[in-house]
């Protein structure tokens, strides 16, 4: 399989739940993000990582809590969310100055 | 840091015409510009960018965009539209020296009608 892949697509889950989100890439790159897009609103870079090292977080709640063991593989552990933090969680890839390569993204709705 | 406006949320239009979207942005450094596209339950997929060079770039699927400096703009174009066009379309900008710090538009919804 090529590019960059997301499990689940859909995801479930109550508030007082523990979920895993996971993102491969097959591109050899070197960087991986974690965004949020919600209806309406502008896509929202959470977290960075660059040689498997976090290098940005952009004020994200613990609740949130990424994962990187190696340069192919990002998780975003999920715990105790809030109904507000349903929404479309989309992984990407890159190198350089270039563009970001996408995956198709996990839809989460928090009940 | 670096900020995009896409001045229309919606753009509908008939099959074959012409369409513009808009983009603006703001930074205080130089910038790369990017335009993404969404299709229904898919994730972003890169249209063109704009790293260097000539400001007219042409991409996949027939669309082009013009970097204008003095303007701040990046406006996406497409003579003739499909309804296969139909899509979120997303700019994106970001700073020339650190290109983790993407910045997204809102998105513009593009829909092509028979």
């Amino acid at each position: 399989e090529t590019g960059v892949t997301q499990t689940p697509r859909h995801l479930v889950m109550g508030m007082t739940n523990k979920k895993s989100l996971k993102c491969e890439q097959h591109l050899g790159h070197n960087a991986m993000y974690w965004y949020k897009q919600s209806a309406k609103k502008p896509l929202e870079l959470m977290f960075v990582y660059n040689f498997k090292e976090q290098t940005e977080n952009n004020s994200v709640p613990s609740r949130f809590s990424p994962e990187c063991p190696n340069s192919s593989h990002l998780f975003l552990h999920l715990h105790t969310l809030q109904p507000e933090d349903s929404a479309l969680y989309l992984c990407a890839s890159g190198q350089g100055a270039n563009e970001q390569f996408f995956g198709p993204g996990t839809r989460l709705t928090v009940l | 840091a670096q900020s995009v406006t896409q001045l229309d949320s919606q753009v509908p239009v008939f099959e074959e015409a012409p369409v513009e979207l808009r983009c603006n942005y703001s930074s205080s450094v130089s910038v790369y510009l990017f335009w993404y596209v969404q299709y229904p339950n898919q994730g972003l997929q890169l249209l063109l960018k704009y790293l260097s060079g000539s400001t007219l770039v042409k991409g996949i699927n027939g669309f082009e965009a013009e970097f204008n400096k003095s303007q701040t703009s990046f406006h996406l174009r497409k003579p003739s539209v499909h309804i296969s066009d139909t899509a979120e379309y997303f700019c994106a900008v970001s700073d020339r020296s650190n290109n983790n710090d993407m910045r997204f538009g809102a998105g513009t919804r593009l829909t092509v009608k028979p």
